[in-house]
């Protein structure tokens, strides 16, 4: 977990209402990464950043945007919360991409939409 | 979709023993990785292995690869119970995004 922060670390919010998680890292890492974790499907990539201002879409991208206005910020919102989205998030960041890719991993945000 | 696939679900085993824990994949890939996980904290990684390559250690891992079967294992001797946690791995598919399998329960028994 070191110089990788999320929060908050945990979060009860109503269905409808706009939720913002921040993961904020101190490595300087270029390549940012938001994932769900939720019992029997593992991790899934939601957005992922190359660098300042440029994302991509991942494998369950509905339903949330990004955004990254600096290096060592990323933001994923939940527009309008829904109870699907109720889950675990992680953060992650790595230097590299492809061959040699290693990823480090924030603590993670438990977000719960009643 | 998941490319990794990790096999079993779930493992028990007593303290001392091997764990053997297998993952098989669907596409050609850069690079395997493995990864843990201990209940209720991020994932923390413990191996990569590239595809030229077809086994490494790490201290107690072994890790080995055959990308004529997509299948890789990761080998954990003389477990302690501080390794009881989930295991993961994940591939690179030269799109510079991981793909995660849902993991490995493994629990060691003191």
């Amino acid at each position: 977990d070191a110089g990788i922060t999320q929060s908050p670390r945990h979060k009860v919010t109503e269905t409808g209402t706009p939720v913002t998680l921040r993961c904020h890292q101190t490595e300087n890492h270029r390549y940012m990464y938001w994932y769900r974790q939720d019992p029997g499907h593992g991790l899934r990539l939601i957005h992922y950043s190359y660098g300042v201002k440029d994302t991509d879409k991942g494998e369950v991208s509905d339903g949330y945007s990004v955004s990254r206005s600096k290096t060592e910020d990323f933001l994923l919102t939940l527009e309008s919360a829904t109870s699907s989205q109720t889950s675990v998030y992680f953060c992650a960041i790595s230097e590299l991409a492809g061959v040699g890719d290693t990823q480090y991993f924030g603590p993670g945000t438990r977000l719960t939409v009643l | 979709s998941q490319q990794g696939e990790e096999d079993p679900q779930a493992l028990s085993i007593q303290e001392g023993e091997n764990a053997t824990m297998n993952c098989s994949y669907k596409t050609s890939i850069n690079n395997l990785q493995w990864y843990r996980q201990n209940s209720g904290r991020g994932l923390v990684h413990l191996i990569l292995i590239r595809s030229n390559e077809r086994e490494k250690h790490s201290g107690r891992l072994r890790v080995t690869l055959d990308t004529s079967k997509k299948s890789s294992s990761l080998l954990i001797t003389a477990s302690r119970a501080a390794d009881t946690a989930s295991y993961f791995c994940a591939t690179d598919e030269h799109n510079s995004k991981l793909t995660f399998g849902k993991g490995i329960t493994l629990s060691v028994r003191p």
